[in-house]
C-alpha cells in the first residue's frame, strides 16, 4: 500500500525559503505525476504544482516565481522549495500522487505538515 | 483560471437522509471533476473522478453526475461517518482548482 509522508520545519521566519521532501514509501515513484497543496488554517485547498517522475514540473501561476520542485528517483522522494515566504503562506502543506487514470487528480495523499511563518 | 462554486456552503441534515451537493464552473470542465471527502485534521480524500467513477473501496452511496459546467455529489443515505466538508476539484485547465467547499453536519 503506497503512503505519503511529508517532511520539514515546522517554523520559518518570514522572507526565508521553505524546504518539504515527500517520501513515497510500499511503491515507486514511477510512472506517476506528484503535486504540492495546501490549505490555510480554516480555509479551502490550493494546488501548488506537480513533477513528474521524470523531472518536467508544472506550477501554480500564483507561485511560480518562488516555486522549485525537484524528484529523487533513487530515494523515492521528491521535494518542494518556496522562497521570499509570507504570513500568506503558513497554511498546511500535503503531497499527493496524480492518478495514472486522471493525471490531475489525487487519490493517495500525505497526511499534511503545518507550516507556520513568523518571526 | 477556472472557478468552481460549490453550494450550499452548509447543509444540516441527520442520518439516514439524503444528501446532495453542488459544484458550478465558470467554464466547460467537460468531464474532468472529482470530488474529496475532508474530515477534521485529515487530509482529503478521493471519493469521485472524472464527474461519476468512485474511486477504490469509496462506498455505492456516494455517486457523482453531471457535466460541462454543473455537477453534483449525492449521498443517498447519510452515515455518521459521511458528517464532512466536501470539495469539488477541476483537471480540464491548469491551473487545477477547488472549490470552497460545503460543510455536511449533523443537525
Amino acid at each position: 500500500q503506497v503512503q505519503l509522508q511529508e517532511s520539514g520545519p515546522g517554523l520559518v521566519k518570514p522572507s526565508e525559503t521553505l524546504s518539504l521532501t515527500c517520501t513515497v514509501s510500499g511503491g515507486s515513484i514511477s510512472p506517476y505525476y506528484w503535486s504540492w497543496l495546501r490549505q490555510p488554517p480554516g480555509k479551502g485547498l490550493e494546488w501548488i504544482g506537480y513533477i513528474y517522475y521524470r523531472g518536467n514540473t508544472n506550477y501554480n501561476p500564483s507561485l511560480k516565481s518562488r516555486l522549485i520542485m525537484s524528484v529523487d528517483t533513487s530515494r523515492n522522494h521528491f521535494s518542494l522549495e518556496l522562497t521570499s515566504l509570507t504570513a500568506a503562506d503558513t497554511a498546511v502543506y500535503y503531497c499527493a500522487r496524480g492518478m495514472s487514470v486522471a493525471r490531475g487528480t489525487f487519490d493517495i495523499w500525505g497526511q499534511g505538515t503545518m507550516v507556520a511563518v513568523s518571526s | 483560471e477556472i472557478v468552481l462554486t460549490q453550494s450550499p456552503a452548509t447543509l444540516s441534515l441527520s442520518p439516514g437522509e439524503r444528501a446532495t451537493l453542488s459544484c458550478r464552473a465558470s467554464q466547460s470542465v467537460s468531464s474532468y471533476l472529482a470530488w474529496y471527502q475532508q474530515k477534521l485534521g485529515q487530509a482529503p480524500r478521493l471519493l469521485i473522478y472524472d464527474a461519476s467513477n468512485r474511486a477504490t473501496d469509496i462506498p455505492a452511496r456516494f455517486s457523482g453526475s453531471g457535466s460541462e459546467t454543473e455537477f453534483t455529489l449525492t449521498i443517498s443515505s447519510l452515515e455518521p461517518e459521511d458528517f464532512a466538508v466536501y470539495y469539488c476539484q477541476q483537471r480540464s485547465n491548469w491551473p487545477l482548482t477547488f472549490g470552497g467547499g460545503t460543510k455536511v453536519e449533523i443537525k
